[in-house]
């Protein structure tokens, strides 16, 4: 099956700087990459859509700002979170939509996550 | 986006079958049921999804009812490995999002 990737798998880091995650889609092109965010003992929520070359769609909440979606290839979204703060500890994962899958209407390929601590 | 509602929890016994229900009574003609899990810390995974008929792959066979307002996984045998969150979603062909509820939390038991 198709495989993506996130780099890095964990990250800690101190109140107030950023930090990017990166998402790689390794044997498909992904027309789509989603960013969701998971606390502890909850579901995810998802964050943010983000097509190739185009700015990305944030889900009312989130703030676009803080959280700098840059889709710039079919193989390559990032996340970056700016001024990060304790709050904003959490489980990041992302997904990709195959381009010009068929048959597999949403099927969504996750990544492992990623885990942000913010001291 | 039609809600669905699942078990917060479930247990089986491994090498039994581990059925899964979901109510999505409000599904319309256009949406989809899929099934995706999430193993504790890691991505979710897709395992299956249908429109109206009955479908069934490597990892496992979903049922749904003639009026659609309901759906069932079933793991034929289960493993301890399957011992998962089980994430039911309903959404549109055109739609791009999938959106999570809070999933069944199923135990597998040696």
């Amino acid at each position: 099956g198709a495989v993506v990737s996130q780099h890095p798998s964990w990250v800690i880091c101190k109140s107030g700087t950023s930090v990017k995650i990166e998402c790689r889609s390794l044997d498909f092109q992904a027309t789509t990459m989603f960013w969701y965010r998971q606390f502890p003992k909850q579901s995810l929520m998802l964050m943010a859509t983000s097509n190739e070359g185009s700015k990305a769609t944030y889900e009312q909440g989130v703030e676009k700002d803080k959280f700098l979606i840059n889709h710039a290839s079919l193989t390559l979204s990032t996340l970056t979170v700016t001024s990060a703060h304790p709050e904003d500890s959490s489980f990041y994962i992302c997904s990709a939509r195959e381009f010009g899958g068929q048959g597999r209407y949403n099927e969504q390929f996750f990544g492992p996550g990623t885990r942000l601590t913010v001291l | 986006d039609a809600k669905t509602t699942q078990p917060t929890s479930m247990d089986c016994a491994e090498g039994r079958a581990a059925n899964l229900p979901c109510n999505h009574s409000t599904i319309s003609g256009n949406e989809y049921v899929y099934w995706y899990r999430q193993i504790h810390s890691q991505g979710p995974q897709y395992i299956i999804h249908g429109l109206k008929n009955n479908e069934t792959n490597e990892m496992a066979s979903l049922i749904i009812t003639e009026d659609r307002k309901s759906s069932t996984l079933i793991l034929p045998h289960a493993t301890l490995r399957d011992t998962a969150v089980y994430y039911c979603i309903v959404t549109p062909a055109y739609s791009q999002k999938l959106v999570f509820g809070q999933g069944t939390r199923l135990t597998i038991n040696p």
